[in-house]
């Protein structure tokens, strides 16, 4: 099993564009996350999903959007990019709850300028 | 909702047991208490979850008092590997009250 890939590893945006990351996971897990990571800081959540079609806010939601077509993927759209949302991404899955074990994607490190 | 509070910092030599505590005081009844290990450039990596008294697993124990307002993290005989930042959590199934907060840095000497 892959578990958790995300792409791209990194990206550099401009003030305003839009842009796509990718999730995804092969261990048939109902939840899925999106966390973003500040530097020197702890993740705090976007946004969740508790199954296919079933999406919702998390902590930070603000100038995101998330869908939940399929089981496997969770990507994660910015709808016009800020310098603000400089920061490390990390998706990740669980089979039983975001207050369990989650398992975590290697990451997105995003720069906008 | 409940926060946690956890030393910024903690360093210790190879070879130690090392114990790391994080106060809960606002826990619900509800909540579970779970542990993450983060390297650098990586995402976290669950290490152990626990509601009350005591859990082992191969890798730490959690140790829960009764009144749950803190557990304590103990990592057995570390080694230069576990250098890393912990994370401590406190939640329920409502995931708008999973919080990560800023860990602990753990720095392993030799």
């Amino acid at each position: 099993n892959a578990g958790v890939t995300q792409t791209p590893k990194f990206q550099v945006l401009k003030t305003g564009q839009s842009m796509t990351l990718q999730c995804a996971q092969d261990m048939n897990h109902e939840y899925m996350s999106w966390y973003r990571q500040d530097p020197g800081m702890g993740l705090r959540l976007i946004h969740y999903s508790v199954g296919a079609g079933i999406t919702d806010q998390g902590e930070v939601p603000n100038g995101y959007n998330v869908s939940r077509s399929t089981t496997e993927d969770f990507p994660l759209r910015l709808l016009s990019a800020a310098p603000s949302q400089t920061s490390v991404y990390f998706c990740a899955s669980s089979s039983t709850g975001l207050d369990y074990e989650q398992y975590f994607g290697p990451g997105t490190r995003l720069t906008v300028t | 909702l409940a926060k946690t509070t956890q030393p910024i910092s903690m360093d210790s030599y190879e070879g130690q047991e090392v114990n790391i505590t994080c106060s809960h005081n606002n826990i619900a009844t509800n909540d579970y208490i779970t542990w993450y290990q983060q390297f650098p450039s990586q995402g976290p990596r669950f290490i152990i979850q626990g509601y009350k008294t005591k859990v082992t697993n191969e890798v730490a124990s959690l140790f829960i008092p009764a009144d749950r307002k803190s557990s304590t993290l103990s990592l057995p005989r570390v080694s230069l590997s576990d250098t890393a930042v912990y994370y401590c959590l406190v939640g329920d199934s409502s995931a708008s009250k999973i919080i990560f907060g800023s860990g602990t840095r753990l720095s392993i000497r030799p």
